[in-house]
């Protein structure tokens, strides 16, 4: 069974640029979830999704970030403008639905400078 | 309410010993306590889970016991091994899942 796919691995841009993250999940899974993950700290939810419709997003910073899922398959995360802070890895997970247990991908380092 | 509190932050064991990592919640809608295990540039993974009417389950060297009136959770791993250093995260599950802090374990040959 192929993993969470996420692409780019890494990304280094300037503050005030856009960048967006792509995320696959694992082939019938209806939730996704984007996390946060700042060096030193647990994943942080950004927003989850089950199927394409969001579920939650209460921690989401919409000023700057977007995300959408389509078809209820893949995911996409937008960030524009990009801050310093918002240097971490984003990391995306899918789960089933049905139990809890969710499935992560390697992340996407992103450095803002 | 969300938080999951994780100590310690670093843990140093040596090759055999046993590793223990604890962790407190606040939330009583939590029904679902996994840990997950986080490689150097790898994302996290499942490593065990619980749910609140058992008190302990044992997969191989990983062992999670549950104090559900104290709220309170821990994660055990015995004959720690060099190939089990890595970051742990416990975390509390509901609708959705809020990680602790995380738990840096390096285990000394």
């Amino acid at each position: 069974e192929a993993g969470v796919a996420q692409s780019p691995r890494y990304k280094i841009i300037e503050k005030r640029q856009s960048v967006a993250f792509w995320c696959n999940p694992i082939s019938g899974h209806a939730t996704l979830y984007w996390y946060q993950q700042i060096l030193g700290q647990g994943p942080k939810l950004l927003i989850q999704f089950q199927n394409n419709g969001v579920v939650d997003d209460s921690q989401l910073p919409k000023d700057r970030f977007s995300a959408e899922r389509l078809k209820g398959v893949d995911s996409t995360l937008k960030i524009q403008p990009a801050k310093l802070e918002d240097s971490a890895v984003y990391l995306c997970a899918s789960g089933t639905g049905i139990d809890p247990e969710a499935f992560f991908g390697q992340g996407t380092r992103l450095t803002v400078v | 309410q969300q938080q999951v509190k994780q100590s310690p932050q670093s843990l140093i064991v040596q090759k055999g010993g046993i590793s223990i990592i604890n962790c407190a919640y606040e939330n009583t809608a939590f029904d679902y306590f996994p840990w997950y295990q986080q490689f150097p540039g790898k994302g996290p993974a499942l490593l065990i889970a619980i749910r609140p009417d058992v008190s302990e389950k044992k997969e191989g060297r990983f062992t999670i016991s549950f104090n559900k009136s104290a709220k309170q959770f821990s994660l055990h791993i015995m004959d720690s091994q060099p190939g089990d250093s890595a970051t742990y995260f416990c975390v509390g599950g509901a609708q959705k899942l809020v990680f602790g802090q995380g738990t840096r374990l390096t285990i000394n040959p």
